[in-house]
């Protein structure tokens, strides 16, 4: 199946300073790629929606300012913690569909990343 | 009400044994249903999607949707110490996914 790799799979940061997180689709082109966060215990939601070539599209609540991401090719988005606090502490996920696979996201066929924890201490 | 509920365990079961993992939702626009797997810091890996109500089998594993009750299952036949993971159960409506917070799920040999 198609591989997503994510990048650090650990990080450990002092509050106010930032953080990037990588994430590559490997072997295919991923024009959308999608970022979310996971409190313990709680499920994954989703932050924002990553398009190669534009601005990435946040959902409610999420801080654009403080969440850059980046997507500028087709086989890697970026993940841009600023002034990192503690409460920022977390595990972030990305994932990515097949191009040409609409039905990709309803149907839930997307491939994940092994995730980035983030610790700000 | 949050639009996807899932039971966060953990489950204990013993090898071979049947697994029962549930999940309930309120939205009914969702149209589509799913099962994730995840492993300790790793990320989900999809299991099974269905879309219609009724029973879809995929080796040990069947996924169960019930539309008018808003419930939908996963049944896991001869539980494996190997299926010990976090389950999580998704929905989706409009491209856009829901995820349950997960059941912690331990088979023990």
């Amino acid at each position: 199946g198609a591989v997503v790799s994510q990048h650090p799979s650990r990080v450990i940061c002092k509050s106010g300073t930032s953080v990037k997180i990588e994430c590559r689709s490997l072997d295919f082109q991923a024009t959308t790629m999608f970022w979310y966060r996971q409190f313990p215990k709680q499920s994954l939601m989703l932050m924002a929606t990553s398009n190669e070539g534009s601005k990435a599209t946040y959902e409610q609540g999420v801080e654009k300012d403080k969440f850059l991401i980046n997507h500028a090719s087709l086989t890697l988005s970026t993940l841009t913690v600023t002034s990192a606090h503690p409460e920022d502490s977390s595990f972030y996920i990305c994932s990515a569909t097949l191009p040409g696979l609409a039905g990709g996201v309803n149907t839930g066929e997307l491939f994940f990343g092994e995730g980035s924890r983030l610790t700000v201490l | 009400q949050k639009e996807v509920e899932q039971d966060p365990g953990p489950l204990s079961v013993p090898e071979g044994a049947i697994v029962s993992l549930n999940c309930t939702y309120s939205n009914s626009a969702f149209q589509y249903f799913m099962w994730y797997r995840q492993y300790s810091r790793k990320g989900p890996e999809l299991l099974m999607y269905t879309y219609s109500s009724g029973n879809k089998e995929d080796g040990r594993f069947t996924a169960q949707v019930d539309k008018s009750s808003k419930y939908i299952s996963l049944f896991i036949r001869d539980s494996q110490p190997s299926d010990s993971a976090t389950y999580l159960c998704a929905m989706s409506a409009n491209y856009k996914l829901t995820f349950g917070k997960g059941t912690l799920l331990t088979v023990n040999p």
